[in-house]
């Protein structure tokens, strides 16, 4: 079974574009996440999609949204970029149904390299 | 109070070495507790994971020990090899139902160096 896909897999921007991310989720998985990982940090939680619903969010500027499509994948878009906004972003997702074992388990994509100049 | 703290921050071993990376949490909401393996340019790749009604997992030559009380768990690899050699990341997140999040909060990863 194919994982988590994204694309583009590299993106390079200039200050004050728009960037969109894409991402595919497992088949039969029916939540999306999406983390930023700063080089040499963690990855940092950014949303979370539910059935084409917005589940969570995390401490990021209003110029990031995101949005899930009805064959569960999803889309990252970031508005007026900044020079901090380069880093790996992640996609993230997960079944969320089933055992309790199972719940939580998110499969993480191999990232979107975003660096903005 | 969401923060994962993780130590150390690097790590090196010399093959067939037992490296241990530790994880302290303070949220008591939290009650899923997963490892990751991350290779450079590479997306973390899950190990495995544990809840707090069991104080140990083992699968294959991973371990997570898990201490309630002191909200505390941790990571050993057995008879470590280079091929073992990356950054490690503990995280943690709730369990809602329904219609709540349970994003993954992250430590700041440990880099195994695994000498041969």
């Amino acid at each position: 079974d194919a994982g988590v896909t994204q694309s583009p897999t590299h993106l390079i921007k200039t200050r004050g574009q728009q960037v969109t991310l894409r991402c595919s989720p497992i088949s039969g998985h029916k939540s999306v996440s999406w983390y930023q990982q700063v080089l040499g940090q963690g990855p940092q939680f950014i949303f979370q999609y539910y059935e084409k619903e917005e589940r969570g969010r995390g401490n990021f500027p209003d110029r990031f949204s995101a949005r899930q499509f009805p064959n569960y994948s999803s889309e990252l878009n970031v508005n007026a970029l900044l020079l901090g906004d380069s880093a790996l972003y992640l996609c993230a997702s997960s079944l969320r149904t089933g055992s309790t074992s199972s719940y939580n388990e998110q499969f993480f994509g191999p990232g979107t390299r975003l660096t903005v100049l | 109070q969401q923060q994962v703290k993780q130590s150390p921050q690097s790590l090196i071993v010399q093959k067939g070495g037992i490296p241990i990376i530790n994880c302290a949490y303070e949220n008591t909401a939290f009650d899923y507790f997963p490892w990751y393996q991350q290779f450079p340019g590479k997306g973390p790749a899950l190990l495995i994971a544990i809840r707090p009604d069991v104080s140990e997992k083992k699968e294959g030559r991973f371990t997570i020990s898990f201490n309630k009380s002191a909200k505390q768990f941790s990571l050993h690899i057995m008879d470590s090899q280079p091929g073992d050699s990356a950054t490690y990341f503990c995280a943690a997140s709730p369990t809602y139902s329904g219609a709540g999040s349970y994003q993954l909060t992250f430590g700041k990863g440990t880099k195994l160096s695994v000498i041969p």
